[in-house]
């Protein structure tokens, strides 16, 4: 069964914090994408990524940064984390031209107390 | 950049009913997907259309797309209470891989 496993399923940490969200898809996908998703806001992407060591900023990337070093790993970095980060994190993964739909992760939820 | 959204936010009906969820996006696009999402979860992919064609069907689920309109239609028939979920539309554009998604329906089915 194909899928984008997320390291974490609820993360708690501090403000100020450096924080890695990993995410891993075993379906050799080209695209990867981050996304974090607010109640009444829907999902808004964070970066995506077309191949390894490429990245493009979504629509929020202030505060976050990524890292793919390996076809198969997106990670997500809140490099200070705040309370306004506080949210649900969705990782996905598509073929090149992401007609097949994308594939989501379970969320990582992430509390910046 | 909010591409499509959804209408109603949220709906309610019994067992057994017919639900319809709408979409409608602003800008052309080359195909429209829709996804659900349990509670806490993430999205699972269930159906797509493209430009040229104006309704698909895949089990329970019927799709309608009118591009003169910039509108799709999701329609979940007989529906079940494990069909409580939020429905999310998302658009993609031509020639591009990035898809944009609305802000759902939250859909309670009460049995």
């Amino acid at each position: 069964d194909v899928k984008v496993t997320q390291s974490s399923r609820y993360l708690v940490k501090r403000t100020g914090e450096k924080v890695f969200l990993e995410c891993v898809q075993d379906m050799d996908h080209e695209n990867m994408f981050w996304y974090r998703q607010d109640p009444g806001l829907g999902l808004r992407l964070i970066y995506f990524s077309y191949d390894v060591k490429m990245k493009e900023k979504g629509d929020i990337p202030e505060g976050y940064s990524v890292s793919r070093e390996k076809k198969e790993r997106f990670s997500l970095i809140l490099e200070s984390a705040s309370t306004n980060q506080t949210s649900m994190y969705l990782c996905a993964s598509s073929p090149p031209r992401g007609e097949d739909g994308y594939t989501f992760g379970s969320g990582t939820r992430l509390t910046v107390v | 950049s909010q591409q499509g959204e959804e209408d109603p936010q949220a709906l309610s009906i019994q067992e057994g009913e017919n639900a319809t969820m709408n979409c409608s996006y602003k800008t052309s696009i080359n195909n429209l997907q829709w996804y659900r999402q349990n509670s806490g979860r993430g999205l699972v992919h269930l159906i797509l259309i493209r430009s040229n064609e104006r309704e698909k069907h895949s089990g329970r689920l019927r799709v309608t797309l009118d591009t003169s309109k910039k509108s799709s239609s999701l329609l979940i028939t007989a529906s079940r209470a494990a069909d409580t979920a939020s429905y999310f539309c998302a658009t993609g554009n031509s020639g591009t891989y990035k898809y944009i998604f609305g802000t759902g329906t939250r859909l309670k089915v009460l049995a």
